[in-house]
């Protein structure tokens, strides 16, 4: 595609589910970036992979968040036991090398009722 | 963390008008960008100046970066109604973390007709 597609737009789950959600970007472009971001403020980053492997997860707020991106393409940020606090839009990014321009996707609206 | 923060939390202008939104940071960087999000949804990356320029222009924007005083301003002239966005700077790091990009806490920028 054109862009960095994230899937689903929008996810309502309850408290103590799990939820998967997922990034696609841009064809050929090797870094790759989950961002967090609470209304009101900026995007605050949780892991960066390049390639197939996470290069900084120091993000990442506990550990009940995982991302994998297993063949260096798409890429899937699992979120175990969500709780009320991670209600939030999670944003991917991508860029096709360090220090470049980074693409963001529409994003994911997460809230945990 | 957020890295930087912006200034004026908030500015409404007449269209026609010119918007200047600053950004002030605490480490030492590679780049900065700036970045343009619409209802809290994807981020529209802007313009990207690298540590070692000083001045950026790309249409009707233009970008400063005094690196001795850790700042940046944005500078939107002829402003239009559809310049109405929250607009964010970011900044890379200097060293590792890939394009790890720290984010302020944005401007919200509104143009009346």
């Amino acid at each position: 595609g054109a862009g960095v597609s994230q899937t689903p737009s929008n996810k309502v789950t309850e408290k103590g589910k799990y939820v998967e959600l997922r990034c696609d970007p841009i064809s050929g472009h090797t870094a790759l970036y989950w961002y967090r971001q609470s209304l009101g403020q900026g995007p605050e980053f949780l892991i960066y992979f390049q390639g197939t492997g996470a290069a900084d997860d120091s993000g990442l707020p506990n550990d009940r968040f995982f991302a994998v991106r297993p063949e260096g393409s798409v890429s899937t940020l699992k979120i175990q036991r969500t709780e009320r606090g991670d209600s939030a839009v999670y944003l991917c990014a991508s860029s096709p090398y360090r220090g470049a321009e980074a693409f963001f996707g529409q994003g994911t609206r997460l809230t945990v009722v | 963390s957020q890295q930087g923060e912006e200034d004026p939390q908030a500015l409404s202008i007449q269209e026609g008008e010119n918007a200047t939104m600053n950004c002030s940071y605490k480490t030492s960087i590679n780049n900065l960008q700036w970045y343009r999000q619409n209802s809290g949804r994807g981020l529209v990356h802007l313009i990207l100046i690298r540590s070692n320029e000083r001045e950026k222009h790309s249409g009707r924007l233009r970008v400063t970066l005094d690196t001795s005083k850790k700042s940046s301003s944005l500078l939107i002239t002829a402003s239009r109604a559809a310049d109405t966005a929250s607009y964010f700077c970011a900044t890379g790091p200097l060293t590792g973390g890939g394009n790890k990009l720290t984010f302020g806490t944005g401007t919200q920028l509104k143009v009346e007709l």
